[in-house]
Formats: C-alpha cells, structure tokens, sequence
C-alpha cells in the first residue's frame, strides 16, 4: 500500500459544480497535512494546511478524519481556474523530514 | 518578496556527465527541501536540510546523488555519472519550520534535467 493514495481523476466538472475529493494516508502518526495545487509544468503551490478541526478559506474547505485515515477537499462554485491538479501531502512523522506527496487528482473545469 | 528560484531551469546531459543544481531559498527561511518529480506523478522527497545541516536524506536514491547546503543558504544538489532514469524535474522548496513540524512550503521552478 502506498503511503499516500490519491484518486488521479481526472474529475470533469462543468463551472459553478461542488467537487470534492480524498486523499488517504497509511501511517497514523502523521501529523501534518496540506493541499497543494500544481498548474501544467509549473511548481507545486501551497492551497491549504489541514487542521484538525478542519479548515475553509473561500470556496475551498479542508478535513481531516483521523480515525478513517483521510484528508479531503471540497471545491464549492467551480472556476475555470480551478483546474489544475491537486496533491494530498502528508508529513509521517517517523522520526525524519520526509515530507510524503500523493501522485495527485486532475480536475478541469469546463465552461 | 522574492521566491524561491533555481537555475539552470533546463539542463540536458550526456549519459555519464555530471551535473549540479542550484536552490536559492527564500531569505531567513531555515529549512530546505530538494525533490524529484517524474512526469505524471507526484515531488519524491530527495533530502532536507536545517541551516547548514543535512538532517534527512533517506531519500537520495544512490551515492551518485549529493546535497550541500555550507552556509546555511544557498543549496546544490549534485548528480554524479548521470543515466537516463535521472531524467525528471528537481523541485527546491524552503520553509520556516513551525510548531510540532509542519512545514508549509513554498517551492521553485524547478530545474528539467534530461539525460541523453
């Protein structure tokens, strides 16, 4: 089992939809973890960290569900510019750095 | 500010060659990451580095890979005898550490290495 399991997509959705997708992780004493969106042949930026108690910031809504061993994000109101591809991270906290990126979801947003 | 940069952004490299990657993080930033990204997948951690030291580099896949960070700044990762399987993109990120080990990253362009 992969340490960090995404769902590659892609997720077509039409502008304006909710999608939302999941991100599980095998090692329960992770601590860290956040949301990241990467455009075509750019770099990884930082969406969101997820906290405990769940985090939104606009449209975007991020949880965590320690017990399932799962994070998740939902994308309300759908933007063309919205599309691009979102990867799950995880920091496994075994004692190292290492910082553990899932191979990422695709989403395009049509018009 | 300034972001994270990386040069070259593109090397090609004859099969064999060596080659080095340069990371400048963003200023203050104490910690520093290096990956490497195959097309289609997601950034494989490679190493990490606390200032000048290299605490973490589980990562490195052989001794032809080494990092050095001597001022606790600017970073190089060096690919010796490259071959083919080297080909991918290298990824610098930088972070100011917080509370309990979350590192909120910020990364570079990336440098495309293609080895032929």
């Amino acid at each position: 089992r992969k340490e960090v399991e995404q769902d590659p997509g892609p997720f077509n959705v039409p502008e304006g939809a909710t999608v939302a997708f999941n991100c599980t992780y095998s090692n329960s004493a992770s601590q860290s973890f956040f949301w990241y969106r990467q455009d075509c042949r750019k770099e990884p930026k930082l969406l969101m960290s997820v906290y405990s108690s769940g985090n939104e910031d606009g449209r975007f809504t991020a949880q965590l569900n320690r017990a399932s061993q799962y994070i998740s994000l939902l994308i309300r109101d759908s933007k063309l510019s919205d599309s691009a591809t979102y990867l799950c991270v995880v920091n496994p906290n075994t004692g190292g750095f290492k910082t553990i990126f899932g191979a990422g979801t695709r989403l395009f947003v049509k018009a | 500010g300034a972001g994270v940069s990386q040069s070259p952004r593109y090397k090609v490299a004859k099969r064999g060659q060596d080659v080095a990657l340069r990371c400048d993080p963003i200023s203050g930033h104490v910690s520093l990451f290096w990956y490497q990204q195959a097309l289609g997948q997601g950034p494989e951690f490679l190493t990490y580095f606390q200032n000048e030291a290299q605490l973490d580099k589980s990562g490195l896949p052989s001794d032809r890979f080494f990092a050095e960070r001597p001022e606790g700044s600017v970073s190089t990762l060096k690919i010796q005898r490259t071959q083919q399987e080297d080909s991918a993109v290298y990824l610098c990120a930088s972070s100011l550490p917080r509370t309990g080990g979350a590192y909120e990253q910020y990364f570079g362009p990336g440098t495309r290495l293609t080895v032929t």
